[in-house]
């Protein structure tokens, strides 16, 4: 069974600053994926970034961008000049194989002031 | 791309009264999709996973005569919660896997937010 832990349940972080989301995930696959979803209050699932594993390239979109350690199955998100549109939940998840079903963590809370 | 849509997005309805939720993937042919829960302030349970087709096939604890999933073709999923109680109402999010290039991705629909009197 996989499992997922996001360890901050709610960060701050200042307009235009930087804040980093911890997940770290345990997984006896060997070939995997890695996703960070974002929740904002309308609900509405967004896909964030993707990392597979078997990539050692650290995934990057736009600001956004991760510090995937796979030896110690940790898989941060990095949210670079922080926008008030930014606040949400944050999940971290992984599947095994495509088609298969995501394991969520418990999510992260992300306030961003103005 | 990637586009999917759930309706109703709000539904109300009197306990033991039956609901159908559907599930649309707009812009390409889903070969899979999930269908979740979520309480508040919680993440997402999956509750199911849908192959077109085929029967579901249902997480542990999850009364499967009571949430029925429909996969009738490659675009559509439904959701049907029979004799609805209060403890049924909640938030019902499908999501899709089988865009081109992203196989192992699942993007999800805006949700359906159940109540049930």
């Amino acid at each position: 069974a996989q499992t997922v832990t996001q360890s901050q349940p709610e960060m701050s972080v200042q307009e235009a600053e930087t804040v980093t989301l911890s997940c770290t995930y345990d997984t006896s696959e060997s070939d995997y994926y890695l996703f960070w979803y974002k929740q904002p209050p309308s609900r509405q699932m967004i896909l964030v970034i993707r990392q597979e594993a078997y990539k050692q390239q650290n995934a990057t979109e736009n600001r956004f961008s991760v510090n995937f350690q796979k030896a110690a199955k940790s898989f941060s998100l990095k949210i670079s000049d922080s926008q008030l549109g930014d606040a949400a939940m944050y999940f971290c998840a992984t599947c095994k194989a495509a088609g298969n079903k995501l394991t969520f963590g418990g999510g992260t809370r992300v306030l961003v002031k103005p | 791309g990637a586009v999917v849509s759930q309706h109703p997005s709000w539904v109300i309805c009197k306990s033991g009264t039956s609901v159908k939720i559907e599930c649309r993937s707009l812009d390409f042919q889903a070969t899979t999709m999930f269908w979740y829960r979520q309480f508040p302030k919680q993440s997402l349970m999956l509750m199911a996973t849908s192959n077109e087709g085929s029967k579901a096939t249902y997480e542990q604890g999850v009364e499967k005569d009571k949430f029925l999933i429909n996969h009738a073709s490659l675009t559509l999923s439904t959701l049907t919660v029979t004799s609805a109680h209060p403890e049924d109402s909640s938030f019902y999010i499908c999501s899709a896997t089988g865009l081109a290039g992203t196989g192992e991705t699942q993007y999800f629909g805006p949700g359906t937010r159940l109540l049930v009197l």
